[in-house]
């Protein structure tokens, strides 16, 4: 069955601590992202790699880190540093590398709530 | 820059009438939109996507696109709503930088509501 999970479903994180969010996809997709969905304000970009070993900020990088050690797991961290952690965050994963317009495919999510 | 805007943030609509959801798009160059739908809880899912040709893009569960060069829009639409219908659709559009990353620009989202 092939496709892009997502782990937990739902996250807590107490005040201080440091939470890692868990994506995997066995689609064989070299371009992987990570976005926040707060009601009423759409999608916006934390990060995305395209390849192995390389990543590069989005739009909202601040308070959160990520890692793409495999191709196929690409983990976020909200840090301490991120004063309003609590959203619906959503990984999603493209073919990468095509020269045109891909078409991203999406985890079912996780949401973080802060205790 | 790009830009996307959906300007409703709902839509009503009765089963069996067409629907139609609005997106214009601001972007340098050629642009390149999709349909994304949103249920609750869940993940986006791929509807459809305008790259070049025809200005009617066909998609999954019966659902198509009219690019508007002239007005800048993909306004998204199906001819009878279905009740399974109802979602949160996002409107996105996309741009190459160079180094090959493909940046996306999703729209706020329109709840669309289909009543029985």
């Amino acid at each position: 069955d092939g496709g892009i999970t997502q782990s937990p479903k739902y996250l807590f994180r107490k005040e201080g601590q440091n939470v890692t969010l868990s994506c995997e996809q066995n689609l064989n997709h070299d371009a992987m992202y990570w976005y926040r969905q707060d009601p009423g304000q759409g999608l916006r970009l934390i990060y995305y790699s395209q390849i192995v070993n390389d990543f590069q900020k989005g739009d909202i990088a601040e308070g959160y880190s990520v890692s793409r050690e495999k191709k196929e797991s690409f983990p976020l961290t909200v840090t301490s540093a991120q004063k309003n952690p609590t959203a619906f965050y959503l990984c999603a994963s493209s073919i990468g590398g095509s020269g045109g317009p891909e078409t991203q495919y999406f985890g079912p999510g996780t949401r973080l709530l802060v205790l | 820059a790009q830009s996307v805007a959906q300007p409703e943030d709902q839509v009503n609509v009765a089963e069996g009438n067409p629907l139609t959801v609005k997106c214009t798009y601001s972007v340098s160059g050629n642009p390149y939109l999709f349909w994304y739908v949103q249920y609750p809880n869940r993940g986006l899912q791929f509807l459809l996507k305008y790259i070049t040709g025809d200005n009617l893009v066909k998609g999954s569960y019966g659902f198509e696109a009219e690019f508007n060069k002239s007005q800048t829009s993909f306004h998204l639409k199906k001819p009878s709503a279905l009740v399974s219908d109802s979602a949160l659709y996002f409107c996105a559009v996309s741009r190459l930088h160079s180094g090959g990353y493909q940046k996306v620009t999703f729209g706020t989202g329109t709840k669309l509501q289909v009543i029985p």
